[in-house]
């Protein structure tokens, strides 16, 4: 099966620096990349997604990149502020089967003013 | 209406109770998720519903049993659990589980369980 693995496990950054976070999946039937940000005492939120068949996506201040052939995606945050602060998750999936992702294990990232 | 709903916010029960927990959406999605997540681990997918159709059971012990009474609500109901079952249970929803473009799957905020 998939196995998604996600680094760093903790991001501390100041706040109007960029944040990376980093993915690499093993299937290389995965076409479905999204990223989903998670606060404290909520469910996950889709921030972003990325289809294998494009090798960039940005939305305002985040961006994903996809590399299939190294099978690594990632997502990065740029002028970052505290409001960012959340756990994010990376996550893989078939795009016809988008109901059985594979997630990560978790990127916490604290924002410091 | 963009969100999902899910109560009770948090749930307390003994080994030996039955309870359930629900959830709801009125964006028109036809795919209902549960998710089973503990603390600082990512949801663990449970059970999907596919237009009110079981789709998808991660063999998922049977003392917890989804409903979907209609494309709206999605039921969990729970029966002589552990323990270890206590959690962050998350329902999600998407317009469609397989069609590109509309598989985004849309979280609630979940339910607190604690079993004693």
């Amino acid at each position: 099966g998939e196995n998604v693995e996600q680094h760093p496990s903790t991001l501390s950054v100041q706040e109007g620096d960029s944040a990376v976070i980093k993915c690499t999946y093993s299937d290389s039937a995965s076409n479905y990349f999204p990223w989903y940000k998670q606060e404290l005492g909520k469910g996950p939120q889709l921030i972003i997604d990325i289809r294998s068949n494009v090798g960039e996506k940005k939305d305002q201040r985040i961006a994903v990149t996809l590399n299939k052939t190294a099978k690594h995606f990632s997502l990065h945050i740029t002028e970052t502020q505290p409001e960012d602060s959340a756990v994010y998750f990376c996550a893989a999936a078939v795009n016809t089967n988008a109901g059985k992702s594979t997630f990560g294990d978790g990127t916490t990232l604290t924002v410091k003013p | 209406d963009t969100e999902v709903t899910q109560t009770p916010k948090h749930l307390v029960m003994g080994m030996t109770n039955k309870k359930s927990l629900k959830c709801e959406q009125h964006m028109g999605h036809r795919a209902m998720y549960w998710y089973k997540q503990k603390a600082k681990k990512p949801p663990e997918l449970m059970f999907v519903y596919s237009y009110e159709k079981l789709s998808i059971n991660e063999s998922v012990p049977s003392r917890f049993s989804p409903e979907c009474p209609n494309s709206s609500l999605l039921n969990l109901h729970l029966h002589a659990l552990q323990p270890e079952d206590s959690a962050l249970y998350l329902c999600a929803s998407s317009q469609d589980m397989v069609v590109a473009g509309l598989n985004e799957q849309f979280f609630g905020p979940g339910t607190r369980l604690t079993v004693l």
